[in-house]
């Protein structure tokens, strides 16, 4: 049972834009959500996190947005530029050293 | 240098074969992972070991055995390959539990292909 969605598998921006790419999960055990980007043939790289006492994380062009009563959360890149362009992941994990539950992924394509 | 390396790369071998995958951490993290990632793209927790101790061990057939030598590496050994073996593995390293730090960080990955 999927337990972290990512609904839209693609997405296409406009360079100089914004990103909003999104995530709901199921399990009211998370406390951590994480975002990773990944390129073809590569691993996942780490993004963005944020705790669940948190509902807002911003780290330069990135910020993720968790809203715990919906039980979603966002990741909004601006401006989007297009080496952006990878597909990202969303995660969850009940606490540090435990295993991170993965979505689907979401393909970002920045245009320019 | 690379944070986590994984050996080989890509691996095509024989339905029955038994073959091997290294990966080796130099963050000096405790907790180490593997995950598979299907043809659908999902990424899959496999297994968890905490200073060379099993954490964690979801659903996996008893085919697929980690072994941890020391701290800096996670083994995954693969008896009698199946077609559905068919993934690419990723392994992953964390600081563990006491340190508040969530972030894992992944190998490239390597490209299983049973025939």
């Amino acid at each position: 049972d999927q337990q972290v969605k990512q609904n839209s598998p693609s997405l296409s921006v406009q360079e100089g834009r914004i990103s909003i790419l999104n995530c709901d999960y199921t399990n009211s055990m998370f406390d951590y959500f994480l975002w990773y980007k990944k390129y073809p043939a590569e691993g996942p790289t780490f993004l963005i996190s944020i705790s669940s006492i948190k509902d807002k994380n911003e780290d330069g062009r990135f910020t993720v947005f968790l809203n715990k009563s919906a039980k979603h959360l966002s990741l909004h890149i601006v401006p989007s530029q297009p080496g952006d362009s990878a597909v990202y992941f969303c995660a969850a994990s009940i606490n540090s050293g435990y295993a991170l539950n993965f979505g689907k992924g979401t393909s970002l394509l920045v245009t320019p | 240098d690379t944070a986590v390396s994984q050996t080989p790369k890509y691996l095509v071998t024989q339905m029955g074969n038994d073959k091997s995958i290294k990966c080796e951490q130099n963050l000096g993290h405790d907790t180490m992972y593997w995950y598979k990632q299907d043809s659908k793209k999902f990424l899959k927790i496999m297994f968890s070991y905490n200073n060379k101790e099993l954490i964690i061990n979801e659903t996996v057939p008893n085919r697929f055995s980690p072994k941890s030598p020391d701290k800096a590496h996670l083994n995954l050994h693969i008896n009698s390959l199946e077609l559905g073996d068919s993934a690419v593995y990723f392994c992953a390293s964390s600081q563990d539990a006491a340190s508040g730090r969530v972030e894992q960080f992944f190998g490239p990955g390597t490209r299983l292909t049973v025939l």
